[in-house]
């Protein structure tokens, strides 16, 4: 049983500050992770995605991934109340040829306070 | 503009009725995805499709049936066997292997 474990919060945080989203997954076979966010009520958009252990940042989003600890992690600096949402880890796994797929954690739920 | 189309944005079902959930994508992906999301959970596959013509059972496919007549299309059909089918649906797309997943706006489905 392939399983994507996140904090399903809520996490509050006052505005500005930095939030740590975390994810761990069971699969060592995963390639690749996506986060998405999810606003109350609408679709999951693609926020970033990482495929190499470190560091990788986009704008106000940092994502790290550590494979050996099987480990994902989502920073987002300067937090805005307009960042309040859930945010759904997905690690890509593999179909051994054929089209893998995206196992997705409950997700964790953001609060950003003013 | 290039993205995914889902229809209706809202559905309802009555007992022993089928309905089907309409998605349509201009991106030129080759995959299609179904999903449902229940409150406060996360997304649960239910079919896949990598190729016209073909397509894969996920976690959860029992009740429903999927045709992928064009690439461009995935049709979604919540039979009368399905018991439970009041949820949000979520169609998405993606290019062939280890490429993000891009949605559409989702329908939802109740029971009258």
């Amino acid at each position: 049983q392939k399983e994507v474990e996140q904090n399903s919060g809520p996490l509050s945080v006052p505005e500005g500050a930095i939030a740590s989203l975390n994810c761990t997954y069971s699969d060592r076979g995963s390639q690749s992770f996506f986060w998405y966010r999810q606003y109350s009520g609408k679709s999951p958009e693609l926020i970033m995605f990482i495929y190499s252990n470190g560091d990788k940042e986009d704008g106000r989003f940092t994502a790290q991934l550590n494979k050996a600890s099987q480990y994902v992690s989502l920073l987002i600096r300067d937090s805005q109340p307009s960042d309040s949402a859930t945010y759904l880890c997905a690690p890509y796994v593999g179909g051994g040829g054929s089209q893998g797929n995206l196992i997705f954690g409950k997700g964790t739920k953001l609060s950003v306070k003013p | 503009d290039g993205g995914i189309t889902q229809s209706p944005k809202y559905l309802f079902r009555k007992e022993g009725q089928n309905v089907t959930l309409s998605c349509e994508q201009n991106l030129n992906h080759d995959a299609m995805y179904w999903y449902r999301q229940d409150p406060g959970q996360g997304l649960r596959l239910i079919y896949y499709s990598q190729i016209v013509n073909d397509f894969q059972k996920g976690d959860i496919a029992e009740g429903y049936s999927v045709s992928r007549e064009k690439k461009e299309s995935f049709p979604l059909t919540v039979t009368s066997a399905q018991k439970n089918p009041t949820a949000f649906y979520l169609c998405a797309s993606s290019d062939w292997g280890n490429q993000p997943q891009h949605f559409g706006d989702g329908t939802r489905l109740s029971i009258l």
